[in-house]
């Protein structure tokens, strides 16, 4: 299992931003996608998910990020995305990318992107 | 809305026994993982379903739960094993972590 972010970097506050998560070595259309971010030294914080097909692709955010970013996924290209809107200089973190199964010790990361929102 | 509530520090010597709790009133109806990130490193998966091992983790790592309270139980820890760790848990609408334990093996 391998997920690998891509995307992140300077950005300006109230710009936007999309991060790349390519996926290989299991079958990425039957798993859910999550983005969880990390600030400097802090914990790590749930910023969304969005699940397979068979379950309409549903998307759901944590508060601090509902309605300004976005995660989709193209299946035949086994990545998965996440659209950041309007962004806030403490958007500033470590995005993963995490994958999550049926099974329950089906659960892992990638190494992580930085994003850096500042003027 | 729910939330997970974790000590912010536990400390052991080595060989000793450390336990991190994580309490929270989704506990009750959903399980917990727990996950461990050294500095620079992605979290890694040391317990699912409140109490079952991933294959490759050390035997030292087990897991507990009670009512609202999940309990991560390191035997023997080791110097290695000082890390951050963070409980999980998530229902169809709420999906969260606690705020982390600073495992210190001194």
């Amino acid at each position: 299992v391998q997920l690998v972010e891509s995307g992140g970097g300077l950005v300006q506050p109230g710009g936007s931003l999309k991060l790349s998560c390519a996926a290989s070595g299991f079958t990425f259309s039957g798993s859910a996608i999550h983005w969880v971010r990390q600030a400097s030294g802090k914990g790590l914080e749930w910023v969304g998910r969005i699940v397979n097909k068979p379950n309409n692709y549903a998307t759901i955010y944590g508060a601090s990020v509902k309605g300004r970013f976005t995660i989709s996924r193209d299946d035949s290209k086994s990545t998965a995305y996440l659209q950041m809107n309007s962004l806030k200089i403490e958007d500033t973190a470590v995005y993963y990318c995490r994958t999550t199964g049926t099974r329950g010790d089906f659960d892992f990361w990638g190494q992580g992107t930085l994003v850096t929102v500042s003027s | 809305s729910y939330e997970l509530t974790q000590p912010s520090s536990v400390s052991v010597f080595p060989g000793q026994t450390a336990r991190i709790t994580c309490s929270g009133d989704i506990l009750a109806r959903k399980y917990a993982r727990w996950f461990q990130q050294k500095p620079g490193q992605a979290p890694v998966l040391i317990i699912f379903e409140d109490s079952e091992r991933p294959s490759g983790i050390p035997e030292r790592f087990s897991g507990s739960s009670s009512g609202t309270t999940v309990t991560l139980t390191i035997r023997g820890a080791q110097v290695d094993d000082e890390a951050d760790y963070y409980c999980w848990s998530a229902s169809d609408n709420n999906l969260m972590f606690g705020g982390g334990t600073k495992l210190t093996v001194l």
